[in-house]
């Protein structure tokens, strides 16, 4: 069965830094969706990536996707606090069901 | 112009109840889903509708029962409702056949006393 696994699950970081969110999964894939979920709230789609090396870009928010090493980032760059939110990834077999990742609990510092 | 709806938003009942949340997307997607958002925000689908039809079906107990009466609703009806049900219930929908985006209603908080 599909697994998918993202670390962190936590992270705290200061404003103005950068880092990243990865996204494994365990089967062959080339779909993949970024979600966010501010507390309280429902599920948002932030990214829709759909074949080897599709990058995409939304503001501070850079998402990739490399299939071969089955392997999704998520790069957050100069953090800000309005980014403080749970983020998933939820990979997407075409064949079968698909899977969310267990989410990263962003927390961006002032 | 909601895209996916979701009624009650919050929903507090006694152990042993019989409840149900209904699901409408005006989204024209053929394709519905319910998820369980556990304490630990452990998203995981219970059931998927293609046009109708059941095409998923999750290890859920069988109190928990979808019915769908036409694509653009899902509704989820349970029964003897128990306190492990606590959780949010998350409708979702897509396109079928192709990109499986999927957009989320805002969710139903289900407490179970």
């Amino acid at each position: 069965e599909l697994k998918v696994e993202q670390n962190p699950l936590f992270l705290s970081m200061q404003e103005g830094k950068n880092y990243t969110i990865y996204c494994n999964y365990s089967t062959t894939s080339d779909r993949l969706y970024w979600y966010r979920q501010d507390p309280g709230k429902s599920l948002e789609s932030l990214f829709v990536l759909l074949s080897n090396g599709a990058v995409k870009q939304e503001g501070r928010l850079m998402a990739s996707l490399d299939t071969k090493a089955r392997l999704s980032t998520l790069h957050i760059t100069a953090a800000v606090h309005d980014l403080s939110a749970t983020y998933f990834c939820a990979v997407d077999p075409r064949d079968d069901k698909i899977i969310f990742g267990k989410g990263t609990r962003l927390h961006i510092l002032p | 112009d909601t895209a996916v709806s979701q009624t009650p938003k919050y929903l507090v009942t006694q152990m042993g109840n019989d409840k149900s949340i209904k699901c409408e997307q005006n989204l024209g997607h053929d394709t519905m889903y319910w998820y369980k958002q556990d304490s630990k925000k452990f998203l995981k689908i219970m059931f998927s509708y293609n046009n109708k039809e059941l095409i998923i079906n999750e290890t859920v107990p069988n109190r928990f029962s979808p019915k769908s009466p036409d694509k653009a609703h899902l509704n989820l009806h349970i029964n003897s409702l128990e306190l492990g049900d606590s959780a949010v219930y998350f409708c979702a929908s897509s396109r079928a056949g192709g990109v499986n985006e999927q957009f989320f209603g805002p969710g139903t908080r289900l407490t179970v006393l």
